[in-house]
């Protein structure tokens, strides 16, 4: 089965609201990483977070190894952040080699 | 910015036929990677490398080769192509320093199998 699973498969917001993007793996890790597809492709990383929580400007990435949880919440949301986000295991002693789950697809209506 | 640059972006190509996903990067990372992306099962590691002149087996390596000639350059091979290959693959090049390791991902290149 996946190991990483995500939740939910997509979300539609008004701009303004907020979103709490959700990872659960079942497998030993590393690391969980997440990353926010654009719409045509590109990956581009926006945490690397083993445990804990991690702020980058209006979003927040908490990872809770024991509860085999990370999530990703974004405020104020904004049109230009609609797209995919994709949360990777990165499994133990297997640095940089990724398991992604399928991603939430986040639209963000104006 | 680390910069990783796919080529060709599309590629159709007929079954049966050899095909050559050429990856460049310009960071100098030790470590890059070969994924595909399918509706239904994400990204999946196809073939890595730790350097110029090393390849590994990723999770699904079967029916690709890959070869990585240069610290630059890494390419993904299909010798005998299939309609199941039909896919967008990614590249991406990291460099684990410590024991956190931030990937840089091109911007795919969308194969496509008749």
């Amino acid at each position: 089965g996946q190991q990483v699973q995500q939740s939910p498969a997509s979300l539609v917001l008004q701009e303004g609201e907020n979103a709490e993007l959700q990872c659960n793996f079942s497998t030993s890790l590393n690391s969980m990483q997440w990353f926010y597809q654009r719409p045509g492709g590109s990956l581009v990383s926006l945490f690397y977070n083993p445990s804990g929580t991690k702020h980058s400007g209006r979003l927040t990435s908490t990872t809770v190894i024991k509860e085999r949880r990370s999530s990703l919440h974004i405020s104020s949301s904004q049109t230009t952040d609609s797209g995919t986000y994709l949360c990777a295991l990165e499994r133990t002693g297997n640095t940089g080699k990724l398991i992604f789950g399928l991603g939430t697809t986040l639209q963000v209506q104006p | 910015e680390a910069a990783v640059t796919q080529s060709p972006r599309n590629k159709v190509a007929v079954t049966g036929g050899k095909v050559t996903l050429s990856c460049n990067q310009t960071n100098n990372h030790n470590n890059m990677y070969w994924y595909r992306q399918d509706t239904g099962h994400g990204l999946r590691l196809i073939h890595y490398s730790y350097g110029a002149g090393s390849t590994e087996k990723g999770d699904i390596p079967d029916g690709y080769k890959a070869s990585r000639p240069s610290q630059e350059n890494f390419s993904l091979i299909l010798e005998l192509a299939t309609p199941s290959q039909t896919s967008v693959y990614f590249c991406a090049s990291g460099d684990a320093t410590t024991s956190a390791e931030t990937l840089y991902f091109g911007s795919g290149t969308r194969l496509t199998v008749l």
